[in-house]
């Protein structure tokens, strides 16, 4: 069964609009939250991480949102930039598990210039 | 940085070959992990380990195996290759809450 599920396996966004990426999880220990970025051909690369004890954090274009009650969150990258096309993985853990992440499968993020 | 190193970036076998996929940390990781990447499956599990000749199965640990013979090394370990092994490998070790991952093999199985 999931534990981390992003339901838009692809999502298309024109250059300089927003883009938000969700991701659900359904394990209420999970604690950490992270957001990886992957390119074709290469290993993904880390983006943006959020505690449980924040709703949010930000970094230049890219925010994450985490709303403990609903199990959600989602990455909003403003303005999106034909560079960020890419497949995004949502991951999820509970600190001090020794590190395994719990994965999304990905939703690929297209802009369009 | 840490460093994550795999061996090679691309890779044909034949079907029926042992096939040995390394990856290399320079920070004296205790965590690695092996996953493997495959269009809408997302990031698998196969095997991970905390120590020096220590391992444990992932989600689908079938048909491979594992070798930490070295802090600082993580080998996968396909037995007898199948075409449905083919697919991105990937390796990554932990740090700082998070994984920094290798730039993975993309292993095709003939």
């Amino acid at each position: 069964d999931q534990q981390v599920k992003q339901n838009s396996p692809s999502l298309s966004v024109q250059e300089g609009r927003i883009s938000i990426l969700n991701c659900d999880y359904t394990n209420s220990m999970f604690d950490y939250f992270l957001w990886y970025k992957k390119y074709p051909a290469e290993g993904p690369t880390f983006l943006i991480s959020i505690s449980s004890i924040k709703d949010k954090n930000e970094d230049g274009r890219f925010t994450v949102f985490l709303n403990k009650s609903a199990k959600h969150l989602s990455l909003h990258i403003v303005p999106s930039q034909p560079g960020d096309s890419a497949v995004y993985f949502c991951a999820a853990s509970v600190l001090g598990s020794q590190g395994n992440l719990i994965f999304g499968k990905g939703t690929k993020l297209s802009v369009k210039p | 940085d840490v460093k994550v190193t795999q061996s090679s970036r691309y890779l044909v076998k034949r079907t029926g070959e042992k096939v040995f996929l390394e990856c290399v940390q320079d920070m004296d990781h205790e965590n690695m992990f092996w996953y493997r990447q495959d269009p809408g499956l997302g990031l698998r599990l196969i095997y991970f380990s905390y120590d020096v000749k220590m391992k444990e199965k992932g989600d689908i640990p079938e048909g491979y195996s594992v070798s930490r013979e070295k802090k600082e090394r993580f080998s996968l370990i396909l037995e007898s290759a199948s075409t449905n092994q083919t697919s991105m490998y990937l390796c990554a070790t932990f740090i700082n809450y998070g994984y920094t991952f290798g730039s993975g093999t993309r292993l095709t199985v003939v």
